[in-house]
This record gives structure tokens, sequence and C-alpha cells, in this order.
């Protein structure tokens, strides 16, 4: 059973401090997704990477930067939280090819006080 | 840039069919289309893809006009659990683009 998983369900951290948000997936995908979900806006894509050491930006990548060391784990880095970035964090993984099924985790919900 | 719309909600009875439209003016040739189903506290899951025309699987079918300007999700007789947020996206090699999603609410 395929399977992408967060390292984290809720997360609570400062203004100001550098967060980590760990992806990992065990189905060998090249493309691996990372968006924010919120109310009313639906999801965003942050960024995304087609394989090893490569990153694109998405639609809304300010204040987000990623890390793609290895192809199991795609890492959302915010260097500077702020309140604004407040939301679900999903991570999605993909295969590319003739389909575009993502497989997505549970979510990180962050929250920055 | 392509863009997705779709109504911001839906309600129907256990057992109708349901059908969600989505509308997506600019989408480019070689553009597909996606569904997705999410659950509170859930990532979203895979529905079904098509191109044009019409495709079908256990769980939906997607009708797709001659002009891809929009296509349809349609669900066969619904039942409770079928209460979600379904996203459609318009999806190539080098874009992915979220519709904001329809809250599809089934009364019993």
């Amino acid at each position: 059973d395929v399977k992408v998983t967060q390292s984290s369900r809720y997360l609570v951290k400062r203004t100001g401090e550098k967060v980590f948000l760990e992806c990992v997936q065990d189905m060998d995908h090249e493309n691996m997704f990372w968006y924010r979900q919120d109310p009313g806006l639906g999801l965003r894509l942050i960024y995304f990477s087609y394989d090893v050491k490569m990153k694109e930006k998405g639609d809304i990548p300010e204040g987000y930067s990623v890390s793609r060391e290895k192809k199991e784990r795609f890492s959302l880095i915010l260097e500077s939280a702020s309140t604004n970035q407040t939301s679900m964090y999903l991570c999605a993984s993909r295969r590319p090819g003739t389909s575009y099924e993502q497989y997505f985790g549970p979510g990180t919900r962050l929250t920055v006080t | 840039l392509a863009k997705t719309t779709q109504p911001i909600s839906m309600d129907s009875y256990e057992g109708q069919e349901v059908n969600i439209t989505c509308s997506h003016n600019n989408i480019a040739t070689n553009d597909y289309i996606t569904w997705y189903q999410q659950f509170p506290s859930q990532g979203p899951r895979f529905i079904i893809q098509g191109y044009k025309t019409k495709v079908t699987n256990e769980v939906a079918s997607l009708f797709i006009p001659a002009d891809r300007k929009s296509s349809t999700l349609s669900l066969p007789r619904v039942s409770l659990s079928d209460t979600a947020v379904y996203y459609c996206l318009v999806v190539g090699d080098d874009k992915i683009i979220f519709g904001k999603g329809t809250r599809l609410h089934i009364l019993p």
C-alpha cells in the first residue's frame, strides 16, 4: 500500500523560528510537492521537485524553501516563521508518466504564534 | 494561466446521482483534468483523470466536452460517506492548478 508520511500532525511555533516540515514517501516516486491549504482558498502549490536535488517554485514560494537530498524525502523550510504562515501543509508524491495521480500525506497543521 | 472554477457547495440526497461541473476556459492542449476527494483531517485522494470525452472507473465518471473548457464529475447513487470536498485540477507537465473545491453534503 502506498504511503506518504509527514513528520507531525500538529505543530506550534513562535514567530521568527525556523521550522522544518518533513515528508517521506515509500513508493520510489520521482516527483514530490508541498501545498498549503487555507479555508476558502483550496490548495496552493508552494514548491515541487522533479527528482533528487531538483526544485521548482510553485505559485506561492515566498517565505519558504525546500530540500531534496534523497529521493524519498522532501523537506519544507520556513526560514523565519510568521503568523500568516499558519496553515495546513500537505505533501504529495507522484510517479511521472501517463497518470497525474498524486498521493497525499495526512497533513501538518502548523500554528505560528 | 489555466484557472478552474467550481461551485462552492452542493447538497444532495442518498441514492441520487450527483454531477459537479468545473470550468477551465484556458486549458492547454497537453493538459489533463483530474478530480480529488478530501475528507476532514485527511489529504486529498485521487478519483479520476481524463483528457476528452468520457472516462469511467469503479467510483465515478468524468465527462469532458469536445472544447475541453469544462468537465463534469458524476457520482452515481451517492451515500452519506460521499460527503466531502471535491477538487477539480488542471494538470500538465509543468503545472498543477487546483480549484477551490466543492463541498458536497449528502442528506439522508
